[in-house]
């Protein structure tokens, strides 16, 4: 069975503070994807990165950087600088190597960014 | 607008009575999910569709609910007889075969009193 866990209920910074968001997760699958989709109050679910299991490299897109370890199982979320514009619900998500099949999504970490 | 749409955006209706909402997916995406979100929760997933076919269905998908992609375009889910433990967000997400990133639409969020 897969699972994803997202300790993190709630987190509150001031902004221009950096925040990781942790994602660990279970799978008996050898090859798998991992996700993290952002949640603004709108409801809309906007994606925001896709990790191949193969793939440990860390990546950086602006002021987003994502921190795979395979290791222990973790695919950590950072922001740096935060913004007010940032404040939304971030999941994480778990894909089986079959492809395009459901996607298993952790109970989400609502991030608010205090002016 | 290209993305995933949904309608209608908010339903409210009375338990027992019988709803349907309708999601148009990216136009080259054969690939068609729907899951239902409640507060404070993930996603869920119920269903998938390639084109027409429907593969995978979740055990959260009662009786009750039907999903149809008649024509591998558009497509349907209708929940009968609602419950209140029916209320929630069904979202709706598409994807390519060659992609696995699954695009949603805005959602339809469903109230029964």
């Amino acid at each position: 069975a897969q699972k994803v866990t997202q300790a993190q209920t709630e987190i509150s910074v001031v902004e221009k503070e950096d925040v990781t968001l942790d994602c660990v997760y279970e799978t008996r699958d050898t090859t798998y994807y991992l996700f993290w989709y952002k949640q603004p109050p709108s409801g809309e679910l906007v994606f925001l990165i896709r990790r191949n299991s193969f793939d440990e490299q860390n990546e950086i897109s602006g002021r987003y950087s994502w921190n795979f370890q395979k290791s222990t199982s973790s695919f950590n979320f950072t922001i740096t600088a935060s913004q007010v514009v940032d404040s939304a619900v971030y999941f994480c998500a778990l894909q089986s190597n079959f492809g395009n099949e459901k996607l298993t999504f952790g109970t989400g970490t609502r991030l608010t960014i205090i002016p | 607008d290209t993305g995933v749409s949904q309608d209608p955006r908010h339903k409210i209706t009375k338990r027992g009575q019988n709803v349907t909402f309708r999601c148009d997916p990216i136009s080259e995406h054969n690939r068609l999910y729907w899951y239902r979100q409640t507060l404070g929760q993930g996603p869920e997933f119920l269903t998938y569709f390639q084109n027409e076919a429907q593969l995978e269905k979740s055990r959260l998908l009662s009786d009750r609910f039907s999903a149809e992609r008649p024509k591998g375009s558009f497509s349907t889910l209708e929940i009968q007889r609602t419950e209140q433990g029916d209320s929630a967000m069904y979202l709706c997400a598409s994807s390519q075969d060659s992609l696995n990133e699954q695009f949603f639409g805005p959602g339809t969020r469903l109230t029964v009193l």
